[in-house]
């Protein structure tokens, strides 16, 4: 069974503090994503994986880095938190995509509140 | 433009219908279709895939790709209120990594 964790359920942060939102996957998978999802937009990419130090920025990475020094952690950094990064964030992983299925695993979700 | 589009609803249908969620995509690209079940609080927890055109059958799922028109559908069939979620529909263009995810439409069975 695939098991994706992330190291807060909720987090609360207070404006411009550096917040570390930490993912870890069990399965060995070569990718892995950070979403965030607010009402009404849907899940966001905000930056994606697909090896250990390889990073691409997805649709929305303004405000955030990342970092994978491991193959099974991929952690998100919000560099200086501001109230519109108030939202829930997922990670998510999947294996290589050769082919046609290979689909994302999720994590329970953070949702972060900055104040 | 968005690659994937859904319609936000709500939809509502009385238990043991059929719940019909619709889904569009702009990229004629070749694609795998994933349609996500997201609970409210909860992540989302993949139903099935498709690739192939036509018909695809699990359980009360049916997944449907239509390539010429680009949609793609998931029809629930005897609808339970255990069913009532959002639906998220993602593409994904062959050996690519990267989802296309719609913003999801949300369904309400009635008892």
């Amino acid at each position: 069974d695939v098991k994706v964790t992330q190291s807060s359920r909720y987090l609360v942060k207070r404006t411009g503090e550096k917040v570390f939102l930490e993912c870890v996957q069990d399965m060995d998978h070569e990718n892995m994503f950070w979403y965030r999802q607010d009402p009404g937009l849907g899940l966001r990419l905000i930056y994606f994986s697909y090896d250990v130090k390889m990073k691409e920025k997805g649709d929305i990475p303004e405000g955030y880095s990342v970092s994978r020094e491991k193959k099974e952690r991929f952690s998100l950094i919000l560099e200086s938190a501001s109230t519109n990064q108030t939202s829930m964030y997922l990670c998510a992983s999947s294996l290589f995509p050769f082919g046609t299925s290979y689909e994302q695993y999720f994590g329970p979700g953070t949702r972060l509140t900055v104040t | 433009q968005k690659e994937v589009e859904q319609n936000s609803g709500p939809l509502s249908v009385p238990e043991g219908a059929i719940a019909s969620l619709n889904c569009t995509y702009s990229d004629r690209g070749s694609q795998s279709f994933f349609w996500y079940r997201q609970y409210s609080g909860k992540s989302p927890e993949l139903i099935m895939f498709i690739y192939s055109n036509g018909d695809k059958e699990d359980g009360r799922f049916t997944a449907q790709l239509n390539k010429a028109s680009q949609y793609v559908s998931l029809l629930i069939r005897d609808s339970q209120p255990s069913d009532s979620a959002t639906y998220l529909c993602a593409g994904r263009l062959y050996n690519f990594n990267k989802f296309y995810f719609g913003s999801g439409t949300k369904l309400n069975v009635k008892p």
